[in-house]
């Protein structure tokens, strides 16, 4: 079975400061990765996807995300953080023997101190 | 706004009761997914259908059950219900079965089970 693991539950910085959170999956087969944000009382919007190609994958809101297959990682980055940026993250996988319901991480919790 | 609408956006109701929930998926989107987001399990896929029939199963109760009519719109029932059902539910919908497809989520329904 599929499984995400998201091992930063509860990240603060302040704003400027460089941001990475962890994915890793746990899966052989060819899978497809997201990357999710939810803002506080909201529902789930899509950060960015990745599919097959460039491992280097650019999303909304200066958001980027690598895939390193080797490492069965898809970590997302943002180089500078805002305080709009305040959210819970997650990280999804699905594909493999034709599924496609979404697997998800627990989640990461992102406080940006102004 | 992902063009996923589900109602109602909140919904208190006793134990053992029995509630249903609304989806209406993005316009041309034939697949619908349900989730479940609790604090203690995470968000969890339950169920999926396309275009009318049951594609797959996940974590779902057999106390719920979910249909997709004609129109595509789709319902989640959840009866005898209890305090542990309290939760988010979320449905998403995309455009059919091919591998690489987006999942794109409604604004959910919070309920709680009293």
């Amino acid at each position: 079975a599929q499984s995400v693991s998201q091992h930063n539950h509860h990240v603060i910085l302040s704003e400027a400061a460089s941001l990475e959170l962890g994915c890793n999956y746990s899966y052989g087969g060819t899978v497809n990765l997201f990357w999710y944000v939810q803002y506080p009382g909201q529902h789930l919007q899509l950060l960015l996807k990745y599919f097959s190609g460039d491992p280097l994958v650019k999303g909304i809101k200066g958001f980027e995300a690598e895939f390193i297959k080797s490492k069965f990682s898809f970590n997302l980055r943002k180089p500078s953080v805002q305080w709009s940026d305040t959210a819970e993250y997650f990280c999804a996988v699905n594909g493999g023997t034709g599924r496609r319901a979404l697997t998800f991480g627990s989640g990461t919790r992102l406080q940006v101190q102004p | 706004d992902s063009g996923v609408t589900q109602t109602p956006k909140h919904l208190i109701t006793a134990t053992g009761q029995r509630v249903t929930l609304r989806c209406s998926p993005r316009s041309g989107d034939l697949s619908v997914y349900w989730y479940q987001q609790s604090l203690d399990q995470g968000l969890q896929f339950l169920i999926q259908y396309y275009n009318g029939e049951e594609r797959a199963k996940g974590n779902i109760l057999e106390r719920f059950s979910a249909q997709q009519f004609p129109d595509l719109h789709s319902e989640l029932n959840l009866s005898s219900l209890e305090l542990g059902d309290s939760a988010l539910y979320f449905c998403a919908s995309s455009v059919g079965l091919g591998r690489e497809e987006t999942q794109y989520f409604g604004p959910g329904t919070r309920l709680l089970v009293l």
